[in-house]
């Protein structure tokens, strides 16, 4: 079945840096990938979508990168700010177009000031 | 803007009470769905509906139900709370040709 993994649960940066998470899945390569954002207490947010013939999205300091060779997405937040801090969740389709996301755990990002 | 509602955002109940929780939304989308999340485990798909009185069971639909008797509301029903059915509920819906899909506040039960 497929699984979709997200390796670190918690990464720490300081402000004004780059963060990078990491998005991996396993089996068939998705339609597309999505990432998500979900702050304490509340719902996910969706922020960027890629497909699997685009190699790269971006989204003002947002961009991500779709390796459907290492089955791998990498999601960057360049300049990082205190505001960025939350947790990031990848999801992909499975079962078809009219299937279900699967998501990913999350990688909590703090960014210190 | 989408808006994806849901009926409380703070819950507590006994255990073997009876649970509903109602999620709304008003983008006329045809699919919603019930998740629950909890630490370490993420988020996991209890039912989803595709339309009005359909539903099918995700990857964990026991001790579960839902009722889908209009486009705009899903219901998830606990049966009869346990406490192992203490978690963050989150309901989402997105069109059917759509891929973004939208999530409510959620609702954090506890079950004593």
């Amino acid at each position: 079945s497929q699984k979709i993994e997200q390796n670190s649960e918690a990464l720490n940066i300081q402000e004004g840096k780059t963060a990078t998470l990491t998005c991996n899945y396993t089996n068939y390569s998705p339609a597309y990938l999505q990432w998500y954002r979900q702050d304490p207490g509340r719902g996910p947010v969706f922020l960027l979508l890629i497909r699997e013939n685009e190699k790269e999205k971006r989204k003002e300091r947002l961009k991500v990168t779709f390796d459907t060779t290492l089955k791998q997405s990498l999601f960057h937040i360049t300049a990082s700010q205190p505001a960025d801090s939350a947790t990031y969740l990848c999801a992909l389709l499975y079962g078809g177009s009219q299937g279900n996301l699967i998501f990913g755990k999350g990688t909590k990002l703090s960014v210190k000031p | 803007d989408v808006k994806v509602t849901q009926s409380s955002r703070y819950l507590v109940k006994r255990t073997g009470e009876k649970v509903f929780l109602e999620c709304v939304q008003d983008m006329d989308h045809e699919n919603m769905f019930w998740y629950r999340q909890d630490p370490g485990l993420g988020l996991r798909l209890i039912y989803f509906s595709y339309d009005v009185k359909m539903k099918e069971k995700g990857d964990i639909p026991e001790g579960y139900s839902v009722s889908r008797e209009k486009k705009e509301r899903f219901s998830l029903i606990l049966e009869s709370a346990s406490t192992n059915q203490t978690s963050m509920y989150l309901c989402a819906s997105r069109t059917a040709n759509q891929e973004t899909q939208y999530f409510g506040p959620g609702t954090r039960l506890l079950v004593l």
